[in-house]
């Protein structure tokens, strides 16, 4: 059964840090991995989604890693925000079709 | 263009009433998922639907869970005699073609419906 853990559990940085969001799942039979991030009392906002046979993929101050064969990925975000606060998921699809969610990072940034 | 509409966006029912949570997904996209978060736990999945083949309900929790999607489009997940355990957010994705490699595979999900079970 496919697992799917998030490191840290809750992150706090002041506004301009670098930070990394880890991943990591137990089963590297996946077919792609997505990043989300959900606001509080909101749906999920897909964020990057990058194909099993992808390293990264990158969006604006976002950049998201695969290491297929470790069962690891990390979501980088450049120069944070406030606005950049929310929970961030990272999901990944087996061939199961279906996507298996990780725990969640909560993530404030100060001002 | 439109999002993924979940309705209703709240529902208060007593324990053992039927419910219907509603998903309209984009307009065009051929699969279609529910999935449940309830406080404390991750998001779970519980139904795929893609175009014309059988669902997948691997993740329904019991027998009183169903789901159903029609014409292709809107789906209705409906819990029967509920329980208090069903009460999360259920949410509702849709995707254009899964399983092409590219970025039709991306799930685009609701607000969801807050169930709550008194």
């Amino acid at each position: 059964k496919q697992e799917v853990t998030q490191i840290p559990a809750a992150l706090s940085v002041p506004e301009g840090e670098n930070l990394v969001l880890n991943c990591s799942f137990t089963d590297s039979a996946i077919y792609n991995l997505q990043w989300f991030r959900q606001d509080p009392g909101k749906g999920l906002t897909s964020l990057l989604l990058i194909q099993s046979s992808q390293r990264e993929q990158t969006s604006g101050r976002l950049n998201a890693s695969l290491d297929k064969s470790s069962g690891r990925s990390t979501l980088y975000i450049a120069a944070s925000q406030p606005g950049d606060s929310a929970t961030y998921l990272c999901a990944v699809t087996g061939t199961a079709s279906k996507l298996t969610f990780g725990t969640g990072t909560r993530l404030q940034v100060t001002l | 263009g439109a999002g993924v509409s979940q309705s209703p966006s709240n529902k208060v029912t007593e324990k053992g009433k039927d419910v219907e949570l509603r998903c309209d997904p984009i307009s065009g996209h051929t699969a279609l998922y529910w999935y449940r978060q309830s406080l404390g736990q991750g998001l779970e999945f519980l139904i795929y639907f893609q175009g014309n083949s059988a669902p997948d309900k691997s993740g329904l929790p019991s027998d009183r869970f169903s789901a159903e999607r029609t014409g292709g489009s809107v789906s209705t997940l409906t819990i029967q005699r509920t329980q208090q355990e069903d009460s999360a957010v259920y949410l509702c994705a849709s995707s254009l073609v899964p399983f092409t490699g590219g970025s039709t595979d991306t799930q685009y999900f609701g607000p969801g419906t807050r169930l709550t079970v008194l």
